[in-house]
């Protein structure tokens, strides 16, 4: 069945940096587009970057172009998200989304909690 | 990449029909039907119930539909059941190929 496990949160102070990581399996890895999408305490989705299936296109939300970079390791059926110049507005559950029929998200990981704080 | 407008919540008593609109702008809709709607659960990850604005991805079931007139998407739940009782999501893809939620609609199950 599909999965996705996403790793690497933690807590980190203003300014630093953190990469996440989502494991998939349960599917061929390579054929798939992938999003990550936050959501911070208390609040609702927030979206936050795609990447295509074959790494042609990375698009990123606004409030995290310049400071975010999402990746994959085909050999390692691994998305990443390089997150840069960390603020406390970036604090919440960041999930991973396999990218599905018709621009849909149609499977999503159990979420990786990042908090920025001093 | 302002956020598609949804109302705070809902509610019904079990068996009913509720009706959950979501308001974007022509950018965010514009002539595409790529509209998804995902339930949340407290606690647990965001599950897609409806894509492509009326179509539902297997196990879901027919008591979830959606459809999309002008700028407003809305999604129907029709003979409410507890275990529907759930935030819920819209999302578009938009005319920049990114793609953008609604502030999300608390339903109750009365």
């Amino acid at each position: 069945q599909v999965q996705l496990v996403e790793s690497g949160g933690g807590v980190v102070q203003p300014g630093r940096s953190l990469r996440l990581s989502c494991v998939a399996s349960g599917f061929t890895f390579s054929t798939y587009g992938f999003h990550w999408v936050r959501q911070a305490p208390g609040k609702g989705l927030e979206w936050v970057a795609v990447i295509w299936y074959d790494e042609s296109k990375k698009y990123y939300a606004d409030s995290v172009k310049g400071r975010f970079t999402i990746s994959r390791e085909i050999s390692k059926n691994t998305v990443y998200l390089q997150m840069n110049s960390l603020r406390v507005e970036d604090t919440a559950v960041y999930y991973c989304a396999r990218a599905g029929q018709g621009y849909s998200l149609d499977y999503w990981g159990q979420g990786t909690l990042v908090t920025v704080s001093s | 990449q302002s956020a598609l407008t949804q109302p705070p919540s809902v509610s019904g008593s079990p068996g009913q029909s509720v009706t959950i609109s979501c308001t974007g702008t022509s950018s965010d809709f514009g002539s595409y039907n790529r509209v998804s709607w995902y339930q949340q659960p407290p606690g647990t990850a965001p599950k897609l119930m409806i894509y492509d604005v009326t179509n539902r991805p297997s196990g879901v079931p027919d008591r979830f539909s959606g459809s999309k007139s002008g700028n407003t998407a809305s999604l129907t739940i029709s003979g409410l059941q507890a275990e529907d009782e759930a935030d819920y999501y819209c999302s578009s893809y938009t005319s920049i190929s990114t793609w953008v939620f609604g502030g999300g609609t608390k339903l109750t199950v009365l």
